[in-house]
């Protein structure tokens, strides 16, 4: 079955660092991933989806990369702020471009420290 | 994008009573998701909700405890049956436009079971 493995733990870095997040999947090809931020007590907020043809996306200071070969996606948070402190998690769609249905991994939690 | 409500967005019940989660969405949307999130996990799919016929389950979850009902395309509920404690639990309705796009979640259902 599908598995997907996201950075077990917490990554703390200094404001103003690059922060970048690791996705990992196999026994999958999946048509496309997207990266969702989920603040406590909040349900996950989409930021970006990439397809499986493209190499790289951006969106102001977030960034991600889908290397299909690797199965690995990597996400990254540019000159990140306190404000960018949240949990991110990954998803794969569950069936090749259908049903819409997805995937997500356990997420990673980033803090960034003043 | 599309603005989801979901209600309640709490409660604490009883080992044995059931419960419904109503999600209400601001525009008519295809696709239609329920989630639950055990604390410090990831989502896990219960099962889609489709418009005008039964709920498409996932491996693990059975109508009989989730029972959903989806009578037209902006709204839904999920019932919790029959609760005991390992119910205890967030439990996230979301919506997509497509097959290949994001998905849009609400804030959550934070239930407890004494």
């Amino acid at each position: 079955s599908q598995k997907i493995e996201q950075n077990s733990e917490a990554l703390n870095i200094q404001e103003g660092k690059t922060a970048t997040l690791t996705c990992n999947y196999t026994n999958y090809s999946p048509a496309y991933l997207q990266w969702y931020r989920q603040d406590p007590g909040r349900g996950p907020v989409f930021l970006l989806l990439i397809r499986e043809n493209e190499k790289e996306k951006r969106k102001e200071r977030l960034k991600v990369t889908f290397d299909t070969t690797l199965k690995q996606s990597l996400f990254h948070i540019t000159a990140s702020q306190p404000a960018d402190s949240a949990t991110y998690l990954c998803a794969l769609d569950a069936f090749y471009n259908q049903g819409g249905k997805l995937i997500f991994g356990q997420g990673t939690e980033l803090s960034v420290k003043p | 994008s599309a603005v989801i409500s979901q209600k309640p967005s709490r409660d604490i019940c009883q080992r044995g009573t059931s419960l419904t989660i109503q999600c209400q969405v601001d525009s008519q949307v295809t696709m239609m998701f329920w989630y639950r999130q055990q604390p410090g996990q990831s989502l896990t799919l219960i099962a889609t909700a489709n418009q005008g016929s039964e709920a498409t389950y996932e491996s693990g979850f059975v109508i009989d405890k989730f029972p959903i009902s989806r009578p037209n395309l902006t709204f839904s509920t999920l019932t919790v049956s029959n609760m005991s404690p390992e119910d205890s639990s967030i439990y996230l309705c979301s919506v997509s436009l497509g097959s290949n796009q994001p998905q849009h979640f609400g804030d959550g259902t934070r239930l407890s079971i004494l």
